[in-house]
């Protein structure tokens, strides 16, 4: 099955300094990567998503980028602020077969 | 509804004890999933309804857990003989055809003592 790393575990990160989050997968058949930010004791929530026929994503103060070939892919986050503190899940699955395999998670701290 | 919904949102049962958590998901969404998320570690997968049928029940992790979907909206999750290791949060989420992003409910907290 599915196998998804996810680094670092903990990041800090000034106010106003980008911050990137790394992912690796093991299925070559993934097609799909989203990534989801999860604020304490609340739900999931998606904030950015890829699939594999697009390199690069971007909305506003968030990109994903995605290298098949390597099989990883990375969350960055430009001009952070406080609220963007959470922690943040990536996930792969195959689109078609809708189960996701999720990263063990970062927790984002931004310090003012 | 306007998200989904799950009840109740905080358990707590006896070790041994059969439970069942429910999960209402956003009307017209035929994709509904059940994750379970411990502390500090990222949802894992339990089950995946396309309409009233399970159409991947490969992460439940033994025959103690079951989950149904009889009308296609509703679902509930049964857990039976209890254990510890089953405390977690567990999470629902649903999907409309043709789009591909889950949005999650708040979750139940399971708490087994």
């Amino acid at each position: 099955g599915e196998n998804v790393e996810q680094h670092p575990s903990t990041l800090s990160v000034q106010e106003g300094d980008s911050a990137v989050i790394k992912c690796t997968y093991s299925d070559s058949a993934s097609n799909y990567f989203p990534w989801y930010k999860q604020e304490l004791g609340k739900r999931p929530q998606l904030i950015i998503d890829i699939r594999s026929n697009v390199g690069e994503k971007k909305d506003q103060r968030i990109a994903v980028t995605l290298n098949k070939t390597a099989k990883h892919f990375s969350l960055h986050i430009t001009e952070t602020q406080p609220e963007d503190s959470a922690v943040y899940f990536c996930a792969a699955g195959n689109f078609g077969n809708e189960k996701l395999t999720f990263g063990t998670g970062t927790r984002l701290t931004i310090i003012p | 509804g306007a998200g989904v919904s799950q009840t109740p949102s905080n358990k707590v049962t006896e070790k041994g004890k059969y439970v069942e958590l429910r999960c209402d998901p956003i009307s017209g969404h035929t994709a509904l999933y059940w994750y379970r998320q411990s502390l500090g570690q990222g949802p894992e997968f339990l089950i995946y309804f396309q309409g009233t049928g399970a159409a991947d029940d490969s992460g439940l992790p033994n025959d103690r857990f079951f989950a149904v979907r009889p009308e296609g909206s509703v679902s509930t999750l049964k857990i039976q003989r209890t254990e510890r290791g089953d405390s977690a949060v567990y999470l629902c989420a649903s999907s409309g055809q043709g789009r591909y992003g889950y949005t999650f409910g708040s979750g139940t907290r399971l708490t087994v003592v």
